[in-house]
């Protein structure tokens, strides 16, 4: 059965850290692509980019581009998503989804990690 | 970079009823290579991950109820709930994989009975 398994909700503090998790398993991790979409709270889906695991071939959108990095380490299945210095505009929930180009869309999504930035 | 759009942003609709939702794309999602339209639909329940329901803008995922189709091609699509069902209140969202790597989301459409 394919999964996408994302690391719990985080509460945080403007200007500190964090790395977030998505780890795959039911299928060859390094063969598909996984994305990364942000839901702030009450509003739509907005796409933040993708990763190739099996080379780490990496692509942003460019609202995101220098305010995230993605990133994968193929050897546990699991790709990650993380800020530098957040602020409270990246309160959301985040989800990591499998981008399978053969139906071209996301066919397997994580649950969503939480993540509150608050003073 | 591809806009794209979705009408109406709410519907309600009595049960048993046809729903339709309309999605537009900024430029076409047609690739002429594959004749494919690189356009998928979500649906999206409250408290819960999106959905995928329909990719290449009229195939049905595995599982999804056929009441759920989608047609269109290159810039329109649409959406269409042949026989709403209490549980397909939702947002739908559509979104295009025609342009790498901002592959946009339309911002939803919300699903109610009437």
């Amino acid at each position: 059965e394919v999964q996408l398994v994302q690391s719990g909700a985080e509460v945080k503090k403007p200007g500190e850290s964090l790395k977030i998790s998505c780890k795959g398993s039911g299928y060859s991790f390094t063969s598909y692509w996984i994305g990364w979409v942000r839901q702030m709270p009450g509003k739509g889906l907005e796409w933040m980019g993708i990763i190739y695991p099996g080379d780490s071939d990496t692509r942003y959108s460019p609202s995101f581009q220098g305010q995230v990095t993605i990133s994968a380490d193929k050897s546990i299945s699991t790709a990650y998503l993380q800020w530098s210095s957040l602020k409270a505009s990246d309160t959301a929930m985040y989800y990591c989804v499998r981008h399978n180009i053969a139906v071209a869309g996301g066919d397997y999504w994580g649950q969503g990690t939480l993540v509150t930035v608050s003073s | 970079d591809i806009v794209m759009t979705q009408s109406p942003d709410s519907l309600a609709v009595s049960l048993g009823e046809r729903a339709t939702i309309n999605c537009k794309s900024s430029q076409s999602v047609l690739y002429s290579s594959n004749n494919k339209n690189y356009l998928a639909w979500y649906q999206q329940k409250p408290g819960q991950p999106p959905k995928l329901l329909i990719y290449w803008a009229s195939t049905r995922e595995s599982g999804v109820p056929d009441r759920f189709s989608g047609s269109g091609s290159g810039t329109d699509f649409t959406l269409t709930i042949s026989s709403l069902q209490a549980e397909d209140v939702a947002v739908y969202y559509c979104q295009q994989y025609y342009s790498t790597p901002q592959f946009t989301f339309g911002p939803g459409t919300k699903v109610d009975i009437k």
